[in-house]
């Protein structure tokens, strides 16, 4: 499968605890995007990255949210101390000009 | 402003009749492009079809067709033959910016009902 690859699907933590979603762009893809979906709701930008650089965080809320692309392995994006308001779907997409979407990440707090 | 407007929350089509999904957008940039998505209740999002700014003629993709109107900045995307499986979310989107600094903006989505 070369699509775009997102890990886990769902996940549940407990309030206080950290999220980690994981995002494997497809084969030749070098930007990665990751978007927010709250239920009912349409995709929120969030952050644009190539290896090893963020191009563009203007989505992503200033505290407790980071998100890296290294080098080498997926990219990341890290949600520390969840909060209830923190459960949605993470859309990580890949793009060599059309944008392809993973199957998204369900994460749940509780 | 809004930058991509989808006006239809909700939209009826009867199975086999085609459907039409609009979408507005707003932009100063010559260079664009047009993207629509379906996401069904499993929720992946998947794409069904591209329009470029540059484009001469409307896209085209099996039952999907995209009518471009560059005057009137509107890309609807039509479907044709609805069929059962076409009940979704259908999400417009647009891409500004050039190669490595891309952006994409999406709209609020159309909620499509196909009726057997």
């Amino acid at each position: 499968n070369a699509g775009v690859m997102q890990n886990p699907r769902h996940l549940v933590r407990r309030r206080g605890q950290e999220a980690r979603l994981r995002c494997s762009p497809m084969k030749g893809h070098s930007h990665v995007y990751w978007y927010r979906q709250l239920p009912e709701e349409g995709l929120k930008f969030m952050v644009y990255l190539q290896k090893e650089n963020i191009i563009d965080e203007s989505g992503m809320p200033k505290e407790r949210f980071s998100a890296e692309f290294p080098k080498e392995g997926p990219s990341i994006l890290r949600i520390q101390q969840v909060v209830r308001g923190d459960s949605a779907a993470y859309f990580c997409a890949s793009s060599g000009g059309t944008q392809y979407f993973g199957p998204g990440t369900r994460l749940l707090v509780l | 402003a809004q930058k991509i407007t989808q006006t239809q929350p909700g939209m009826f089509v009867q199975e086999k009749e085609a459907v039409t999904l609009d979408c507005t957008y707003d932009t100063s940039d010559p260079s664009y492009g047009l993207f629509w998505y379906k996401q069904p209740s499993s929720g992946e999002m998947i794409f069904l079809i591209y329009q470029g700014s540059y484009d001469q003629q409307n896209a085209t993709e099996g039952r999907y067709s995209l009518n471009f109107q560059k005057a009137r900045k509107s890309a609807n995307l039509v479907i044709s033959a609805s069929q059962l499986g076409d009940s979704a979310m259908y999400f417009c989107a647009m891409r500004e910016g050039t190669s490595g600094t891309y952006k994409y903006i999406f709209g609020t989505g159309t909620r499509l009902k196909v009726l057997a």
